[in-house]
């Protein structure tokens, strides 16, 4: 398989402050990166998808002003949440995909970021 | 994208197979079948994916149907630590997205 990493792997913030997150892909370029939100007890919830240079493309109900994803490279993508609050705390995941779209397409998830906002 | 239907949970006995079913009765023909597995707060682990072919890798096993409208994925001698949700995703293009997955919890 192919290993995907994020940093930190856990972040305590105050309320109104914004935070960084890290998402490398280290053995392998990843043309696509995502980033997706899981709460406690629930499946993960697709956020964004970004293309190296290109900007992100955000789900609906996702706020771009306030997660804001950078793909500066084939291997890094980052996600600030801006002005954080309680309610941003979650689980977040990045992933990277691997290969053309089709038969060989792999997609690699990074071990996650949890969040807390206090 | 085809929706997914899996049991919300199982059981299984250490090293009998587990087998996990999944449900695609709306599989388009360009659609593949993916297998992810999250053990507790962790990312997703990739595990397998094929389109019509049964397919066998390291960790398990893919049965398709031959309609292609359900699928199986096998894990042949289940461990302690392979208690985890298991996520069945149909997608054409990259993004994988997930439903509720079955969790499974492998007893001794």
């Amino acid at each position: 398989g192919a290993v995907v990493s994020q940093h930190p792997s856990w972040v305590i913030c105050k309320s109104g402050t914004s935070v960084k997150i890290e998402c490398r892909s280290l053995d392998f370029q990843a043309t696509t990166m995502f980033w997706y939100r899981q709460f406690p007890k629930q499946s993960l919830m697709l956020m964004a998808t970004s293309n190296e240079g290109s900007k992100a493309t955000y789900e609906q109900g996702v706020e771009k002003d306030k997660f804001l994803i950078n793909h500066a490279s084939l291997t890094l993508s980052t996600l600030t949440v801006t002005s954080a609050h309680p309610e941003d705390s979650s689980f977040y995941i990045c992933s990277g995909g691997k290969g053309p779209l089709g038969s060989s397409y792999e997609q690699y998830f990074g071990p996650g970021t949890r969040l807390t906002v206090t | 994208d085809a929706k997914t239907t899996q049991p919300t949970s199982m059981d299984c006995a250490e090293g009998r197979a587990a087998n996990l079913p999944c449900n695609h009765s709306t599989i388009s023909g360009n659609e593949y079948v993916y297998w992810y597995r999250q053990i507790h707060s962790q990312g997703p682990q990739y595990i397998i994916h094929g389109l019509k072919n049964n397919e066998t890798n390291e960790m398990a096993s893919l049965i398709i149907t031959e309609d292609r409208k359900s699928s199986t994925l096998i894990l042949p001698h289940a461990t302690l630590r392979d208690t985890a949700v298991y996520y069945c995703i149909v997608r054409v293009i990259g993004d994988m997205r997930f439903g509720a997955g079955t969790r499974l919890t492998v007893k001794p």
